[in-house]
C-alpha cells in the first residue's frame, strides 16, 4: 500500500455535471500528477502540479483542471461532464528531482450517465 | 517523444512456468524506464525501475527487467509464475516536464494469466 489515498472511491455523474476529485499525497513527495485511465487503456497523464503550480499538461481540454495545496495535497475538478469522461482517475504523488519512484493511490472510478 | 510498445495484449502461462512480458521503448536519450502492475480493482504498483545504473533491475516479487539499448526492449520476466501474478503490467517510460519530471507515459497493457 502506499500512502496515497483518494476520495471518493465511485462517483456517478450526469452529462454537463462538474466534479471535484481528491487526492493526498504521499508524505514528503512536493508533485502531485493525475491520470486518466479509460477502460481496457493504459493511464493517460492530464496534468502535473509542483508548488501549487501547473507544470505540464496532457492532452486534455480546460474543463480539466485542478488545485494543489500547501499540504500538497490536490484536487482534479471536470466540468460539463461527457460520457467519454467515465473513466479510473489516478492521482499520483513523486518528490522531484529526486529521482525516486512515482507512487499510485488506488483511483476513483467515475461514471457519467 | 517518447513511447513504449507492448507486443503483446494477453499472456497466458502455467503456474510454475517462466513468465515474459515484452516491451520496447523509443526514446532521443537515456530514458527511465518502469514495469507497473494493476490488480483488478486496486491501484498501480511499482514492480522496478531502470534509471541507467544497471541494465539487470530486480524488483519485488522475484521479477526483473533487462535494459538492451542496442534492441531498445526492456522486457519483464519471471522464472516462475505463481497465481497472485495474474494482473495487467504496464511497461512506462518518464517523460522530463521543464523543472520537474515524472510525466509517464504507459504502455496499453499486456493481461497476464495464469492457469493452474
Amino acid at each position: 500500500e502506499t500512502g496515497v489515498t483518494q476520495s471518493p472511491t465511485h462517483l456517478i455523474k450526469t452529462r454537463g455535471q462538474q466534479v471535484t476529485l481528491r487526492c493526498s499525497s504521499q508524505s514528503g513527495h512536493n508533485t502531485v500528477s493525475w491520470y486518466q485511465q479509460a477502460l481496457g487503456q493504459g493511464p493517460q497523464f492530464i496534468f502535473q502540479y509542483y508548488r501549487e503550480e501547473e507544470n505540464g499538461r496532457g492532452n486534455f481540454p480546460p474543463r480539466f483542471s485542478g488545485l494543489q495545496f500547501p499540504n500538497y495535497s490536490s484536487e482534479l475538478n471536470v466540468n460539463a461532464l461527457e460520457l467519454d469522461d467515465s473513466a479510473l482517475y489516478l492521482c499520483a504523488s513523486s518528490l522531484v528531482a529526486s529521482g525516486g519512484p512515482t507512487y499510485f493511490g488506488p483511483g476513483t472510478r467515475l461514471l457519467v450517465l | 517523444a517518447q513511447s513504449v510498445t507492448q507486443l503483446d495484449s494477453h499472456v497466458s502461462v502455467s503456474e510454475g512456468t517462466p513468465v515474459l512480458l515484452r516491451c520496447n521503448y523509443s526514446s532521443s536519450y537515456s530514458p527511465s524506464l518502469f514495469w507497473y502492475v494493476q490488480h483488478p480493482n486496486k491501484g498501480l504498483q511499482l514492480l522496478l525501475k531502470y534509471t541507467s545504473a544497471a541494465t539487470l533491475v530486480k524488483g519485488i516479487n522475484g521479477f526483473e527487467a533487462e535494459f538492451k539499448k542496442s534492441e531498445t526492449s526492456f522486457h519483464l520476466t519471471k522464472p516462475s509464475a505463481h497465481m497472485s501474478d495474474a494482473a495487467e503490467y504496464f511497461c512506462v517510460v518518464s517523460e522530463g516536464y521543464g523543472g520537474a519530471t515524472n510525466k509517464l507515459i504507459f504502455g496499453t497493457g499486456t493481461l497476464l494469466a495464469v492457469q493452474p
